[in-house]
């Protein structure tokens, strides 16, 4: 079975200032990996995704996230935090294998960005 | 092009009532899926669809019925309304194709069962 672990279910940054989210992942075959964002009262939208092309995956909004297999990981990054990305951050994971693209997800991590 | 739209967005229940949460897609994607999100949890799959006529349990469906007459439409039934499942219910489909399963998500309804 398939799984991922979000360290941290809050983190705080200063704006301006990085912003790292882990999750590391256990799947028996090589995954598919996404990273989505939820801002107050709305639904999930796709920050990025890896699907095994390059390791390191852009996303929206200045975000990126790097696919480490020897590490199992696919943390999440920003250089410069601002005022508009805190939200609660989810990552998932999907199988390739079988006849639905189901994901499982993070139990997420808050960001907030102070002043 | 809305997306994925959900009605409605707040409703509260009470014990042992029915209602139906409604789901459409505007987009021809072929999967659909149902979650519900409490805090601290995640989001967890309750029923998933691969296409119409075609349903199929996910992580959590105890107390809960779908349907896919339509490509558009998954509509989510709540039977005997329990507190247990006082929840956000988010809606979700997927145009399946090799590159990787990206899920497009509603704005969510949020239910209180009292």
């Amino acid at each position: 079975a398939q799984s991922v672990t979000q360290l941290g279910s809050h983190v705080s940054v200063s704006e301006g200032a990085l912003v790292l989210l882990r999750c590391n992942y256990s799947s028996s075959v090589p995954p598919y990996l996404f990273w989505y964002v939820q801002y107050p009262n709305q639904g999930l939208q796709l920050l990025l995704k890896y699907t095994s092309a390059a390791t390191l995956v852009k996303g929206i909004n200045g975000f990126e996230a790097e696919f480490k297999k020897s590490e199992t990981s696919f943390h999440l990054t920003k250089p410069s935090a601002h005022m508009s990305d805190a939200a609660e951050y989810f990552c998932a994971v999907s199988d390739r294998t079988g006849t639905a693209s189901k994901l499982t997800f993070g139990t997420g991590t808050r960001l907030q960005v102070t002043l | 092009n809305a997306g994925v739209t959900q009605t409605p967005k707040f409703r509260i229940l009470k014990i042992g009532q029915s209602m139906t949460l409604q789901c459409t897609q505007d987009m021809n994607h072929n999967y659909m899926y149902w979650y519900r999100q409490d805090p601290g949890m995640g989001l967890k799959l309750i029923y998933y669809s691969v296409g119409a006529g075609i349903t199929d349990k996910g992580e959590v469906p105890n107390g809960y019925n779908v349907s896919r007459s339509t490509t558009e439409d998954f509509p989510l039934r709540l039977e005997l309304a329990a507190p247990s499942q006082t929840s956000v219910y988010f809606c979700a489909s997927s145009l399946v194709r090799q590159g990787g399963y990206e899920q497009y998500f509603g704005p969510g309804t949020r239910l209180t069962v009292t």
